[in-house]
């Protein structure tokens, strides 16, 4: 079974600055993926970053990028110069390539961009 | 294209009643997810279809729940006798699974369906 833990129910940042949102996961399959998902108020879930686990370079997008640690099961989530539109919550998720082909999400961390 | 898009955004409904949900992937897509999110928290896996076959139904998904696609295009989620347990966000989303391990993976979700049960 596949299992995702976000710590951080909360955290908050400086309009500028950078933050960086926590991730371990848990999966039997040595085939999957990790991804983190941004889901604004009242609207709907979009994909920030996507990371292949069989890849040992981290993802990076923009201002986003991941720093994946695959022994240590951690994907966490740096955003860099934040901007207002940044703020809304995080869900990091994984999805097992051949087993419940499912993403399994975690609880989210609502993050706070202050001006 | 114009992504995913769910149908109704939002549904009041008393409980007893039965609701159903339209959900439309994009076109090319042939992989189609049903979550369900509750407040505060991440979403749950409900159900999904290659094509139209629906290959995995979690425990979440009561007898009271069925989904459909028949044509393997659009889905229906329909929810008979509600109860106020069943207050969510319904969310679909959906992906490209080409086979041969080269699926995309990458799920694209629509707004949701909020759903209310008094």
């Amino acid at each position: 079974a596949q299992t995702v833990t976000q710590s951080q129910p909360e955290m908050s940042v400086q309009e500028a600055e950078t933050v960086t949102l926590s991730c371990t996961y848990d999966t039997s399959e040595s085939d999957y993926y990790l991804f983190w998902y941004k889901q604004p108020p009242s609207r709907q879930m979009i994909l920030v970053i996507r990371q292949e686990a069989y890849k040992q370079q981290n993802a990076t997008e923009n201002r986003f990028s991941v720093n994946f640690q695959k022994a240590a099961k951690s994907f966490s989530l740096k955003i860099s110069d934040s901007q207002l539109g940044d703020a809304a919550m995080y869900f990091c998720a994984s999805f097992a390539q051949g087993g419940s082909e499912k993403l399994v999400f975690g609880k989210g961390t609502k993050l706070t961009v202050n001006p | 294209d114009t992504g995913v898009s769910q149908d109704p955004r939002h549904k009041i409904t008393k409980r007893g009643q039965n609701v159903t949900f339209r959900c439309d992937p994009i076109s090319e897509h042939n992989r189609l997810y049903w979550y369900r999110q509750t407040l505060g928290q991440g979403p749950e896996f409900l159900t999904y279809f290659q094509n139209e076959a629906q290959l995995e139904k979690s425990r979440l998904l009561s007898d009271r729940f069925s989904a459909e696609r028949p044509k393997g295009s659009f889905s229906t989620l329909e929810i008979q006798r509600t109860e106020q347990g069943d207050s969510a966000m319904y969310l679909c989303a959906s992906s490209l699974d080409i086979g041969s391990g080269a699926s995309t993976d990458t799920q694209y979700f629509g707004p949701g369906t909020r759903l209310t049960v008094l």
